[in-house]
């Protein structure tokens, strides 16, 4: 089965840090452009992070640049995110999304992990 | 940065038909694509570059793009559609995607 699958999430203090991991499974991961997209409680959908899949280009929102970082083992068909120095604005359940190079759709969504950011 | 605008939300009869808008700044010159969340599940694409539709997506969903407004129709609405529907674009002058802030249908 084609699917992707968070883990990771919890519940942090502000300025700390979580790795978030994306397992992904049922298709050739190293075929793909990965992104994290984030939905804060009862808000939207924002995007946090691209990589290419080989991992060589890496863009992040404006609002995580500096803080978090993105990155995908091919071999291991898994995708991370490192965040540090959290805010409570952070807060959010954290989907990792599939994209084929060159089309900037998201055909494929995990089932996403909460991350809650609070003292 | 780039802004997509849609209306918080739409009522709709059963077997009407629901019409979803995207706005943005000669919005017609990108490709939109289209993604429907059900309560507590991740988003689903429904439609892409404008008017695709992913295999599985039912034939009731279409889609347009003109001008400055994108717009994701639902023919013969059904309960099942109820839903939120975001819009998003690949913004390439400043290298990221843009979601627009949702749609909640409500099936009357």
């Amino acid at each position: 089965e084609v699917q992707l699958e968070e883990s990771g999430g919890g519940l942090v203090q502000p300025g700390g840090s979580l790795r978030l991991s994306c397992a992904a499974s049922g298709f050739t991961f190293s075929s793909y452009e990965m992104n994290w997209v984030r939905q804060a409680p009862g808000k939207g959908l924002e995007w946090v992070s691209y990589i290419r899949y080989t991992g060589d280009t890496l863009y992040y929102a404006d609002s995580v640049k500096g803080r978090f970082t993105i990155s995908r083992d091919n071999a291991n068909n898994s995708l991370y995110l490192q965040m540090n120095s959290l805010r409570v604005e952070d807060t959010a359940v954290y989907y990792c999304a599939r994209a084929t190079p060159g089309y900037w759709y998201f055909d494929l969504w995990g089932r996403g992990t909460l991350v809650t950011v609070s003292s | 940065s780039y802004v997509l605008t849609q209306p918080p939300s739409v009522s709709v009869a059963p077997g009407k038909t629901a019409r979803i808008t995207c706005g943005g700044n000669n919005i017609g010159s990108y490709s939109v694509h289209w993604y429907q969340q059900k309560p507590g599940q991740a988003p689903v694409l429904v439609m892409y570059y404008d008017s695709d539709r992913p295999s599985g997506i039912p034939e009731r969903f279409s889609g347009s793009n003109s001008g400055n407004t994108a717009t994701l129709t639902i023919s013969r609405v059904e309960a099942g559609d109820e839903a939120d529907y975001y819009c998003q674009v690949w913004y390439s002058s400043s290298d990221q995607p843009v979601f627009g802030g949702g749609t909640k249908v409500n099936v009357l």
